[in-house]
């Protein structure tokens, strides 16, 4: 069966530091892999996706994510947080069988000036 | 180009009712997911809509149930509603076609709050 997991529930950096948040998958085939931020109250906004090709890839507001098969990762990072940052991070598998996505439980971030 | 929308923003019923959450999808996507997010957790699928018929499931009863009508837009409905179904409901739509199926698109979701 398919499983995300996301082992840090928060973390908080600081304005301008580097960030990574860790998403680990466990999925029989190659995966299609994505990031998701959440701000409070709202809904899911994409922020970029894995399906195949390239393991390093870029998404919206400079964040980048690397896919490592190896290790079945695919970690979220950003060289410089903004405080506009702060907000619920969900990394998610594309479950193909039943056309879903299945999401970890998220890593709150927590941005100080 | 439009997003996703939900409609109710909130609702507050009482344990027992049933209750309908909307959803208009993004222009010219025509698959419709609907998600159960819990407070403090992630997502749970409950089911895909395409071409006006539920096109996959998750572990959720029969009480819930959806429609998707011709333009797309779909329905979530809530029968014998339960103080575990407060959450957040939300909307995704996606253009259908391999891994396109799963670039979802979420709306801002339907906050449901049983008393």
């Amino acid at each position: 069966a398919q499983s995300v997991t996301q082992p840090d529930i928060h973390i908080t950096v600081s304005e301008g530091a580097s960030l990574e948040l860790r998403c680990n998958y466990s999925y029989g085939a190659t995966p299609y892999l994505f990031w998701y931020v959440q701000s409070p109250g709202q809904g899911l906004q994409l922020l970029l996706k894995y399906f195949s090709g390239d393991t390093l890839v870029q998404g919206i507001k400079g964040f980048e994510a690397e896919f490592k098969r190896s290790q079945s990762s695919f970690n979220l990072r950003k060289p410089s947080v903004h405080w506009s940052d702060a907000a619920e991070y969900f990394c998610a598998v594309a479950q193909t069988g039943a056309n879903n996505l299945f999401f970890g439980t998220g890593t709150r971030l927590t941005v100080i000036p | 180009e439009t997003g996703v929308t939900q409609s109710p923003t909130h609702l507050i019923k009482t344990r027992g009712q049933q209750v309908t959450l909307r959803c208009s999808s993004q222009s010219g996507h025509n698959t419709v997911s609907w998600y159960q997010q819990a407070l403090g957790q992630g997502p749970q699928f409950i089911f895909q809509y395409y071409r006006e018929e539920e096109n996959g499931r998750g572990n959720f009863p029969p009480r819930f149930s959806g429609l998707q009508f011709p333009n797309y837009s779909s329905e979530l409905n809530v029968n014998a509603l339960e103080l575990d179904d407060s959450a957040l409901y939300l909307c995704a739509s996606s253009p259908r076609g391999g891994g396109l199926t799963y670039e979802q698109y979420f709306g801002p979701g339907t906050r449901l709050t049983v008393t």
